[in-house]
């Protein structure tokens, strides 16, 4: 257990719909990083918060939006929902901003039908 | 820009020795860290190397050149618990910190 939880595990909605995935840190951990993991695909980093405020973005959608709120606890949006946003969305938490060692959580496994 | 290269597949029999190798362009390198992911599992983290020299935790070893944009993955005593997908990803600071993965390495350890 890496200590980084995430919710739901799975969530399968339709076309156009909005989800909001949630991560909850490693106590202590103040960076939260959020990636998307495609079938058979490796990671892509979408976004990284440190505490509460956006420090890089990667291949990130204007559909997608994310932020931190003060417990620490993170949110991903995904809004207009297609099918090419079905994957494993991942979070990930680091104690500074270098992530020289991330914790994973399990993941939310997306698909859009 | 920025890429990592890293072979897709490598099979390797139990009790031998196996490297993953992984070469890399990106402006503003910062570490390379290596991860561990099982089929349907999260990726682990394995260990980072932010200077050049090899970095030692338990049967695995990670290597960096930053002359030669290049790393490795060192894998003893292979066990067929160790057939996953590694992970080499680069710490990129332009722009803020944001870190690279590249597509991954199969590793099929076998009898």
């Amino acid at each position: 257990d890496s200590g980084v939880t995430q919710t739901p595990k799975h969530l399968i909605t339709a076309t156009g719909q909005r989800v909001t995935l949630r991560c909850s840190p490693r106590s202590g951990d103040l960076s939260v990083y959020w990636y998307q993991q495609s079938l058979d695909q490796g990671l892509q980093f979408l976004i990284q918060y440190y505490n509460g405020e956006e420090r890089a973005k990667g291949n990130i959608l204007e559909r997608f939006s994310a932020q931190q709120f003060p417990d620490l606890h993170s949110e991903l949006n995904l809004s207009s929902l297609e099918l090419g946003d079905s994957a494993l969305y991942f979070c990930a938490s680091s104690v500074d901003q270098r992530e020289t060692e991330a914790f994973f959580g399990q993941g939310t496994r997306l698909t859009v039908v | 820009g920025q890429s990592l290269e890293q072979p897709s597949e490598v099979t390797a029999v139990e009790g031998a020795i196996v490297q993953i190798n992984c070469t890399y362009q990106t402006s503003g390198f910062y570490g390379l860290s290596w991860y561990q992911q099982h089929d349907g599992g999260a990726p682990t983290f394995l260990s980072y190397n932010g200077l050049d020299g090899l970095e030692e935790t338990g049967r695995f070893s990670s290597f960096l050149s930053r002359s030669d944009s290049y790393g490795y993955l060192l894998l003893q005593e292979l066990q067929m618990k160790d057939s996953a997908s590694y992970f080499c990803a680069v710490r990129d600071g332009t722009g803020g910190f944001k870190t690279i993965f590249g597509a991954g390495t199969r590793l099929f350890v076998k009898a």
